[in-house]
Parts: structure tokens; sequence; C-alpha cells
């Protein structure tokens, strides 16, 4: 069974300045899909980034991006230009891709704090 | 996203009575997945289901728990007798119709409160 791990339960950041969440995970499986989540404190889960375990290139969206490294097992979620509004909990999650239940797999969470 | 509804968004049961939450994926689609978020966790998948199909409850709680998904009206998910550490957020989520990612969107969660 896959596992995910955020070693990070709490981490702050200054407004406008870059924070980097870590997520590491388990699996056997050559081909999945990673996903960052944001959950702000109206419990919304929305989905901030995705990535390909197939592609080398790590994706990025806007001011969020990530460091991929399939080989280490590491997922981990950077946040440029901080701004008070991306305080929330944030979880990192897997989908495998071998089988078509699109169930996912969440770590515990990283609680962002944002200060002005 | 507003595609996937939940209601009610707030149940409270006193210990005993049985819970039950709905589900309504985006319009068009036929999964549904429920997640459970216990307090200061992240969300533990549940259950699958697809239109009058269970397709993998491997998460659910052996007793108490069921869920199903009728051919017409939402997907139910029922808690019968419950106790004080079901209190937690329920989730439904739903793939996206046309992503090539399917990836999935959630609803607005379920906050059940037992008393």
């Amino acid at each position: 069974a896959q596992t995910v791990t955020q070693s990070q339960p709490e981490m702050s950041v200054q407004e406008a300045e870059t924070v980097t969440l870590s997520c590491t995970y388990d699996t056997s499986e050559s081909d999945y899909y990673l996903f960052w989540y944001k959950q702000p404190p109206s419990r919304q889960m929305i989905l901030v980034i995705r990535q390909e375990a197939y592609k080398q290139q790590n994706a990025t969206e806007n001011r969020f991006s990530v460091n991929f490294q399939k080989a280490a097992k590491s997922f981990s979620l950077k946040i440029s230009d901080s701004q008070l509004g991306d305080a929330a909990m944030y979880f990192c999650a897997y989908r495998s891709l071998e089988r078509s239940n699109y169930k996912l797999t969440f770590g515990k969470g990283t609680l962002l704090t944002v200060n002005p | 996203n507003a595609g996937v509804m939940q209601n009610p968004r707030h149940l409270v049961r006193r210990r005993g009575q049985e819970a039950r939450l709905r589900c309504s994926p985006m319009k068009g689609h036929s999964h549904v997945y429920w997640y459970r978020q216990l307090p200061e966790e992240g969300l533990k998948f549940m259950v699958y289901l697809q239109k009058e199909n269970i397709i993998d409850e491997s998460g659910m709680p052996k007793e108490r728990f069921s869920a199903e998904f009728p051919k017409e009206g939402p997907s139910i998910l029922r808690i019968q007798q419950v106790v004080r550490g079901d209190s937690a957020a329920y989730f439904c989520a739903s793939p996206a119709p046309g992503s090539s990612y399917n990836e999935q969107f959630f609803g607005p969660g379920t906050r059940l409160t037992v008393l």
C-alpha cells in the first residue's frame, strides 16, 4: 500500500517571501500522479497543482511550483511571493495509475501561516 | 468545487442515532469517492461507488457504516448508532468530466458532531 508523509506539521512564512513544504511517499508503482491540495479555514479542498510521475519536468502554476524527485520519492511544494490568502492546511496526495480506481492517499498535512 | 454538492453541511447527532450524509457528484458524472477527515488528520479514503455499484470499500469500517449510490438520487453515506469517535468531516469527491488527469473535485464536506 502507498503511504504519504508530510514531516512538517506547521510552517510559517513572511508575506512576499518563499516557503517550501515537504512531502515524501512510498510506492512500488512506476506510474502515478501526485497532487497538492489546499484546505483553507472554510474546509473546502482546492487542487493547487499536479504532477505526473512519468514527466521529468516539474509542474508550475503561477506562484506554485513543485520539486519532484522520483528516485528519492520526494514531492515538495514551493510557494513564491507568499500572500495572506495562502494561509491554509496543505495536503500532499498520491494516486495510482495502474488501475481505474482513482482514490487518493493523503498525508497528514502542513499548516501554513503567513505573517504580514 | 461548486459542482459537487453535499448536504447537510453540519449535522449533530446524539450517541446511538443514525447519520445520513448525501452527495451529488458533478453533473453527468456517476463516480463518487467518500473520504473522512478526523480532527488534526488528513483525509482518508472510505469508499468508491459508481451508480448502483460499490467498487472499492476497503476504507470503510466493518460495522455501522454503509454507502449506496442508487440509480436515481444522490449517494448516501449512512452511519448507524453513531459514537463520539465518528465526529469528523466527511467529504465526497467526483472526477472532473473531460479532465485528462481525472482529478477529483471535492464537495464542501459535512461536519458531523456526535454529542
